[in-house]
């Protein structure tokens, strides 16, 4: 069975301050790592995904995770938040063995103070 | 634009009574999801559908239903059966069961009269 833990539930930072967000899973096969964004009463937004290459991965807005196999992290990071970056944070694992079936971590809050 | 449109996104359910949300797909993905999502829990699969006339329970599956008769579409029942209904559901889709990204929708919140 796959899962993820996201430790912190919520992150604050100042604007143009490094933001990341941690994630860590657990996997029986080859993780295939994504992160979402969502806002309130929205829909998750894909940012990034991690499959096999280049163990960091740049997205969307900025955004870009660090995929790191001995400690089973794919941390999200942004050099200079903003405002606008606000919002809550999910990292999913996706599990090719079980029939491709993603887990959510519990998200995270991001409060970026102008 | 392609994209995923759930309605209504607001929804009332009275006690007894079972409710259907809607999904529609027009970015032609095979695959289509249901999620429950609840504060401080995540995203919870409920059911999933590889490819039309078929569909597979995910981890909640109990007190809901679904079809999938037509491939842009994937209504979920939520019965009289499934005591704790209140929640955000969102509908996903992605171009099959595989490692691609899931597209999803921009929700339905339910609550109970």
């Amino acid at each position: 069975a796959q899962s993820v833990a996201q430790p912190e539930d919520q992150v604050n930072v100042a604007e143009g301050n490094p933001l990341t967000v941690k994630c860590t899973y657990s996997v029986s096969g080859n993780p295939y790592l994504f992160w979402y964004v969502q806002y309130p009463n929205r829909g998750l937004q894909f940012l990034l995904k991690y499959i096999t290459g280049d163990n960091l991965v740049k997205g969307s807005y900025g955004f870009e995770a660090e995929f790191n196999k001995s400690q089973t992290s794919f941390h999200l990071k942004k050099p200079s938040a903003l405002v606008s970056d606000s919002a809550l944070y999910f990292c999913a694992v996706l599990d090719g063995s079980n029939d491709y079936k993603l887990s959510f971590g519990a998200g995270t809050t991001v409060t970026v103070r102008a | 634009d392609g994209g995923i449109t759930q309605s209504p996104k607001y929804l009332f359910r009275k006690e007894g009574q079972n409710v259907t949300l809607s999904c529609e797909q027009n970015l032609n993905h095979d695959a289509m999801y249901w999620y429950r999502q609840d504060p401080g829990q995540g995203l919870r699969l409920i059911y999933y559908s590889q490819i039309v006339n078929d569909f597979q329970k995910g981890d909640i599956a109990e007190g809901y239903s679904v079809s999938r008769e037509k491939k842009e579409s994937f209504p979920l029942t939520v019965t009289s059966a499934q005591k704790n209904p209140t929640a955000f559901y969102l509908c996903a889709s992605s171009r099959g069961i595989s490692n691609q990204p899931q597209h999803f929708g921009d929700g339905t919140r339910l609550s109970i009269l």
